[in-house]
């Protein structure tokens, strides 16, 4: 399983662009990126996946660049209500693969 | 999306006492569940892989004795933490993914408010 490395908290204001950077140099050829967002008192939820390149969804986009030992979660126009923990994963995504959390980055949006 | 349901949300239970907590995958299979505790300000921590129809396997240091985990069906998982004591409070939290793909994400419960008085 490849280590990840995340900023513990991030700071921002409603309607800015929130990018947080994720490390994961030993990242193997079969791993996927996952990022996963956590409200307090719930389970994680599912945010957005990727390989490589660009990802984009509804609710965010990801940045993978070639040699893919980063990624860049980036969250367009925060609101109050994206106060949450984000953690990055990396891994293969076999059904009955171990998903380890690592510390995650608690993000703080302000009035 | 998939979803996994936990039961009950949250439990109030006296020391010495057994408590079961029940995870469902309501619209898909799943061979393989997670079960994992999450104390507060802390990230999420694996106890144990639950294997439908066969042992659990723990994470090291995690006690097999005391969290008992039984997987009898392709959508139930139940994790029964016995002899109670507050120390087991905690948010526990289980996930699966969908058994007929590779390449999915997992999918979480709501999670379980357990205190132990």
């Amino acid at each position: 399983l490849a280590k990840t490395t995340q900023p513990i908290s991030m700071d921002s204001y409603e309607g800015q662009e929130v990018n947080i950077t994720c490390s994961h140099n030993n990242i193997a050829t079969n791993d996927y990126i996952t990022w996963y967002q956590q409200f307090p008192s719930q389970g994680p939820r599912f945010i957005i996946q990727g390989y490589k390149t660009k990802v984009t969804n509804e609710v965010a986009s990801l940045f993978i660049p070639a040699d893919r030992k980063s990624s860049t979660l980036s969250l367009p126009r925060v609101s109050l209500s994206d106060t949450a923990v984000y953690y990055c994963l990396v891994g293969a995504l076999n059904r009955d693969d171990k998903i380890i959390f690592g510390k995650g980055t608690r993000l703080h949006i302000l009035p | 999306g998939a979803v996994v349901s936990q039961h009950p949300s949250w439990v109030i239970c006296k020391s010495g006492t057994s408590v079961k907590i029940e995870c469902r995958s309501l619209d898909f299979q799943a061979t393989t569940m997670f079960w994992y505790r999450q104390f507060p300000k802390q990230s999420l921590m694996l106890m144990a892989t639950s294997n439908e129809g066969s042992k659990a396997t723990y994470e090291q240091g995690v006690e097999k004795d005391k969290f008992l985990i039984n997987h009898a069906s392709l959508t139930l998982s139940t994790l029964t933490v016995t002899s109670a004591h507050p120390e087991d409070s905690s948010f526990y939290i289980c996930s699966a993914r969908d058994s007929r793909w590779s390449g999915t994400e997992a999918f979480f419960g709501q999670g379980t408010r357990l205190t132990v008085v």
